[in-house]
């Protein structure tokens, strides 16, 4: 079945720097892939999205990049600030009702 | 708009009780989630609604069952409760097959001793 694995359950960076978060998925049906940011004692808020005939969608500080070859998708946050400590979601949606969630990375930003 | 809004926050229950998580959303959308976040292991599906009067299990069902009260409520019971099932529990939503956004709840955070 579809499986969804983060390459690092933490990432340190210092505030200012570029975050990249990566994910790395299994199922080659997959066809729109997502980011959602949980911070601490709330629910998951959506961040960005990007369609499978896409490599590259941008958005406010943040940029997802796709690639189907290798399977894997990152999350890049630019100018990283001390609110963008969270936990970051990949999930990927193969075109039902269902979408399915990585485990989480932890975004700490260092002053 | 409250978006989606979920009852109770906190829970303790014990081994074999009973309790329903009640889920509510003011956003119109047609679809309906239910997942159980555990740590490192990320939100699992429990049971979905993908429009009114339906529902469809998900990746970890056992245990639970759920009522799509109406359009706007979707709600979650334990009717036997296990440790096991000592979890954070998230309700989402989103307005159907697409887009796929989800909207999330705030929490419960329950504990079965």
């Amino acid at each position: 079945g579809e499986s969804v694995g983060l390459h690092l359950p933490t990432l340190s960076v210092q505030e200012g720097d570029n975050s990249i978060i990566n994910c790395a998925y299994s199922n080659s049906a997959s066809d729109y892939f997502i980011w959602y940011k949980q911070e601490s004692g709330k629910g998951p808020q959506f961040i960005i999205d990007i369609r499978s005939n896409m490599d590259k969608r941008q958005g406010q500080r943040v940029t997802v990049l796709l690639n189907k070859t290798v399977k894997h998708l990152s999350l890049q946050i630019a100018a990283t600030q001390p609110g963008d400590s969270a936990v970051y979601f990949c999930g990927l949606n193969t075109g039902g009702f269902k979408t399915i969630f990585g485990a989480g990375t932890r975004l700490f930003v260092k002053a | 708009n409250a978006g989606v809004t979920q009852t109770p926050k906190f829970q303790v229950l014990k081994t074999g009780q009973s309790m329903t998580l009640q889920c509510a959303q003011d956003m119109n959308h047609n679809s309906m989630y239910w997942y159980r976040q555990d740590p490192g292991m990320g939100l699992r599906l429990i049971y979905y609604s993908a429009s009114e009067g339906t529902t469809d299990k998900g990746e970890v069902p056992n245990g639970y069952n759920v009522s799509r009260l109406n359009k706007r409520e979707f709600s979650l019971r334990l009717e036997s409760a296990a440790p096991s099932q000592t979890s954070v529990y998230f309700c989402a939503s989103r307005p159907g097959a697409t887009p796929y956004e989800q909207y999330f709840g705030p929490g419960t955070r329950l504990t079965v001793t």
